[in-house]
């Protein structure tokens, strides 16, 4: 079965450090991976995907992923992390092929200390 | 555009009351997908249309709920009957068919069933 994990419900860290917040997949073929961030009482924004290509994703707000395959996470960061990054992140996927349906990962409260 | 519109944006109903929830995709998007979200299950995809049509609910969580899309601007989630464990938040989200398939979540309806 096709899955994605996080593994952290909750990521504390210090403004201006560095954040990662970890994501593994288990997609079948080619996986399309996405990022998505919700701030309270909104739905989730689109922050960065990988489709193919260049391993090292860019996307809004500063925020880049790593894709690595044979370790199949796809996890997302940030050199220096800014008190308005505090939301809940959601790590989704799905394979390139067959049903266009996402999988999400369960979500982590990324808390930025000031 | 005005993204992803969903409405009403809260929705108090009683027990047994059915619940019409709606949403207007953005323009030319070929998917529809409905999610629900609570603290207990994260979110769940609940079912998705490809160009009017229900590709999958399997999602849906038992008969009382059903959707519609009589057209490629508007959709419905109907509760019928409500009861308080279908209290959540409901997102809608629309997607390309092509390019670079990430999905535009509308803001949520928050439904509570008293």
């Amino acid at each position: 079965a096709q899955s994605v994990a996080q593994p952290e419900d909750q990521v504390n860290v210090a403004e201006g450090n560095p954040l990662t917040v970890k994501c593994t997949y288990s997609v079948s073929g080619n996986p399309y991976l996405f990022w998505y961030v919700q701030y309270p009482n909104r739905g989730l924004q689109f922050l960065l995907k990988y489709i193919t290509g260049d391993n090292l994703v860019k996307g809004s707000y500063g925020f880049e992923a790593e894709f690595n395959k044979s370790q199949t996470s796809f996890h997302l960061k940030k050199p220096s992390a800014l008190v308005s990054d505090s939301a809940l992140y959601f790590c989704a996927g799905r394979d390139s092929g067959g049903t266009y349906k996402y999988i999400f990962g369960t979500g982590t409260r990324l808390k930025v200390l000031a | 555009d005005a993204g992803v519109i969903q409405s009403p944006r809260h929705e108090v109903t009683e027990m047994g009351q059915e619940v019409t929830l709606r949403c207007k995709p953005i323009s030319g998007h070929d998917y529809l997908f409905w999610y629900r979200q609570t603290m207990m299950r994260g979110l769940e995809l609940l079912i998705y249309f490809n160009n009017n049509v229900p590709i999958d609910d399997s999602g849906m969580p038992e008969d009382r709920f059903s959707a519609k899309m009589p057209n490629a601007s508007f959709s419905t989630l109907k509760i019928q009957p409500s009861e308080p464990r279908d209290s959540a938040v409901y997102f809608c989200a629309s997607s390309l068919i092509m390019g670079s398939n990430e999905q535009f979540f509308g803001p949520g309806t928050r439904l509570t069933v008293l």
